[in-house]
């Protein structure tokens, strides 16, 4: 079955770039649109973009201009680059697979902190 | 875009059965049949449990149900059993810039 599996720093310095990778296995990553989304503690899901494996991508407007999502077809994989972090950005980031209105496969997510 | 609007909790019996509601505008839950719910139980990643408003994915038991009214869609849960005890968000897609909205969660206590 397919498993999505997040990778990147735990700990980012504010103003820096956060680079998130979700790895696809089980399962090809082509035809699907990828999501990620993200949950400060305690709080709700926010969605900040998908990406299809052509690389069209969509944003949160909110996050737009932060914001650039990539795929590499190859390795199975997409990533996130969230710019000019600030500690508001500091959440659970998830990978997660688009199925019709919705999202059906969701990786296990990866804490991120932002703090000097 | 604001986030969709749900009750911060509801909490009922076991084998009762409840309703948790999501009210959005005509732009998002109100303009297409594509409202999705999901339950996150603490420390897990949230799982899909209805999708374009009243269907369950593969796997999901009966028990959950959705529905919606104009700029409101709701999730039934019916038999209430001690595991249903998690949070619960609802989501819409939104047209305009193409993104998705979700609500703010709503976390079900079984007594």
């Amino acid at each position: 079955q397919v498993q999505l599996q997040e990778s990147g720093p735990g700990l980012v310095k504010p103003s820096e770039t956060l680079s998130l990778t979700c790895t696809v296995s089980g399962g090809s990553i082509s035809s699907f649109y990828w999501s990620w989304i993200r949950q400060p503690a305690g709080k709700g899901l926010e969605w900040i973009g998908r990406i299809f494996d052509s690389g069209s991508t969509n944003y949160n407007p909110s996050l737009k201009s932060r914001v650039t999502m990539s795929v590499d077809t190859s390795k199975n994989h997409f990533s996130l680059k969230l710019t000019s972090l600030t500690a508001a950005d500091t959440a659970v980031y998830f990978c997660a697979r688009n199925y019709l209105d919705g999202f059906d496969i969701w990786g296990q997510g990866t804490m991120v902190t932002v703090s000097s | 875009q604001s986030a969709l609007t749900q009750p911060a909790s509801v909490s009922g019996s076991p084998g009762q059965s409840i309703t948790i509601s999501c009210t959005g505008t005509s732009s998002d839950v109100g303009s297409y049949n594509l409202v999705s719910w999901y339950q996150q139980h603490p420390g897990k990643a949230p799982k899909l449990i209805i999708l374009e408003v009243t269907k369950r994915p593969s796997g999901v038991s009966n028990r959950f149900s959705g529905s919606k009214s104009g700029s409101t869609a709701s999730l039934t849960i019916s038999g209430l059993q001690a595991e249903d005890e998690a949070d619960y968000y609802c989501c819409s897609y939104v047209s305009s810039y193409t993104h998705w909205v979700f609500g703010g969660g709503t976390k079900l206590t079984v007594l």
